[in-house]
């Protein structure tokens, strides 16, 4: 089955940039998106395929792609970013899924 | 404003059934494929499957394949998960979104699976 790589987790200190990367086979030829997730809260849609920025979501986040590894890159890291990001994915045959998610920590 | 309002808090016994919904506003409900997500307690997130509301297909994770239907009912733009024969693995919050830029996911649904 398809499956996604990400990092456990990544440390960054504030303003500093956070690079989190999401490894798949299919990639190249899929969009992807990208989710933060705060404790106790519904994700949040920051990247839309691969890199359209979702509504609202500040100039900070980034995505893109180079081969079978995408990125979201946050700029300028603020304290509030502290969250789990998730990347996500499909086949070839519709079929999605999610990478296992990285922490990041402010320090 | 778009909104994803899913139905309550269950608790069930192992071998039952569950059905969620999900009823959404603030856009063209066939317009966008309506997925459902898993997260068990302290876990990442588990793609279950979708369903194009404008048609009625489907696509299933291999995971869930068999155990669960995911239906629209355009006539009140309104999708449903239903989960069977369940089990403690089961316990998880489930959520409703679509995958474009539409709007934020449903707020969760807390299914607690225990005799």
């Amino acid at each position: 089955s398809y499956e996604l790589t990400q990092a456990p987790s990544v440390s960054v200190s504030p303003l500093q940039t956070a690079r989190i990367t999401c490894s798949g086979d299919g990639l190249p030829k899929q969009y992807v998106y990208w989710y933060q997730q705060k404790p106790g809260q519904a994700p949040l849609l920051l990247i839309y395929k691969t890199n359209e920025r979702a509504s609202g979501i500040p100039e900070r986040f980034s995505g893109s792609k180079s081969g079978t590894t995408v990125t979201l890159t946050i700029s300028g890291v603020q304290a509030e970013d502290e969250a789990d990001y998730y990347c996500q994915s499909a086949d070839s045959s519709g079929t999605y899924v999610f990478g296992p998610g990285t922490k990041v920590t402010v320090l | 404003e778009v909104q994803m309002v899913q139905s309550g808090a269950e608790v069930k016994t192992p071998g039952a059934s569950v059905r969620i919904s999900c009823q959404v506003s603030g856009y063209t409900f066939t317009d966008y494929y309506l997925h459902w997500v898993q997260q068990a307690p302290g876990k990442g997130l588990e793609w279950m499957g979708l369903v194009d509301p404008d048609d009625g297909e489907t696509i299933y994770a291999e995971k869930f394949q068999g155990r669960v239907s995911i239906t629209a009912d355009t006539s009140s733009d309104t999708a449903f998960l239903e989960l069977r024969s369940l089990t403690s693995d089961d316990t998880a919050i489930y959520y409703c979104l679509t995958v474009d830029d539409v709007g934020p996911w449903g707020q969760g649904t807390l299914i607690t699976v225990s005799s």
